[in-house]
C-alpha cells in the first residue's frame, strides 16, 4: 500500500514569517493529496488539496506544491498568524488503493507571536 | 450544510466492554470511514462503507466492526475493550466533488479504557 512521510514533527515560527511542510509519498499511483488542520479538541479540517495533475496550488496565505516525478508536496504558509497554531496532517489518495486515504504522521506548528 | 456528526463526544469503559460509536455524515454523502488516532501511531484507517457495504478495511482485530444503514448513518463497534483502544475515534464522510474524492471528518469520540 501507500506509504506517507511527514517532516518535520514540530516547527515553530514567529508571528509573520512562512512556515513549510514536506510530504513523500511512495505510490506513483497516487493522484490526490489533501492537507487537513487539526486543532485541539477538533477533528481534522480540510484545509487544502491538489490533483495529480497541478503542480501549484494557492488559497490566500496557504499554497501547495506538487513534484510527481519526485513524489513529494509540500505546504506552504505565508504570514503565520498565532491562530495557525495546530497540528497539520497530509495525506495521499490513490486510485490502486479504491477509495482508501493513507496519512502524513503530522507536523505541530506553533507560531510565536 | 451540517458537518459530520459524532456521537458520543466522550466515552469512559472498563477493559472487557463493549462500544457503538456512532456517526452521521454530511447530507448527500454515501461515503463513511473510521480512523483511529493515538499520539504514538497517528491516523489509522479502520474501514470504509459505501451504500451500506464495507468497501475496505485496514489492519485491525476483528473486536472492531462496523456498519452503514441505508441513510448512510454508520456506527463502528469494539468489543473485548482493551487498553490500548484509548483513542480519538474519527468518523469521515466523502464525495466526488467534480474529479476529486474529498473527506470531511468529524469531531471525534474520545474513549477511554479503564
Amino acid at each position: 500500500g501507500e506509504n506517507v512521510e511527514q517532516h518535520p514533527s514540530t516547527l515553530s515560527v514567529q508571528e509573520g514569517d512562512s512556515a513549510v511542510i514536506k510530504c513523500t509519498y511512495s505510490d506513483s499511483a497516487s493522484n490526490y493529496f489533501p492537507w487537513y488542520k487539526q486543532e485541539l479538541g477538533k477533528g481534522p479540517q480540510l484545509i487544502i488539496d491538489i490533483r495529480s495533475n497541478v503542480g501549484e496550488k494557492k488559497d490566500q496565505r496557504i499554497a501547495v506544491t506538487l513534484n510527481k516525478t519526485a513524489k513529494h508536496f509540500s505546504l506552504h504558509i505565508t504570514e503565520t498568524q498565532p491562530e495557525d497554531s495546530a497540528v497539520y496532517f497530509c495525506a495521499a489518495r490513490g486510485s490502486n488503493t479504491g477509495n482508501q486515504f493513507y496519512f502524513g504522521t503530522g507536523t505541530s506548528l506553533t507560531v510565536i507571536p | 450544510k451540517a458537518g459530520v456528526t459524532q456521537t458520543p463526544r466522550y466515552l469512559i469503559k472498563t477493559r472487557g466492554q463493549q462500544v457503538t460509536l456512532s456517526c452521521s455524515p454530511i447530507s448527500g454523502h454515501r461515503s463513511v470511514s473510521w480512523y483511529q488516532q493515538t499520539p504514538g501511531q497517528g491516523l489509522q484507517f479502520l474501514f470504509e462503507y459505501f451504500s451500506e457495504t464495507q468497501r475496505n478495511k485496514g489492519n485491525f482485530p476483528g473486536r472492531f466492526s462496523g456498519r452503514q444503514f441505508s441513510n448512510s448513518r454508520s456506527e463502528m463497534n469494539v468489543s473485548t475493550l482493551e487498553l490500548g483502544d484509548s483513542a480519538l475515534y474519527l468518523c469521515a464522510s466523502s464525495f466526488w466533488a467534480g474529479v476529486t474524492y474529498e473527506q470531511y471528518f468529524g469531531p471525534g469520540t474520545r474513549l477511554t479504557v479503564t
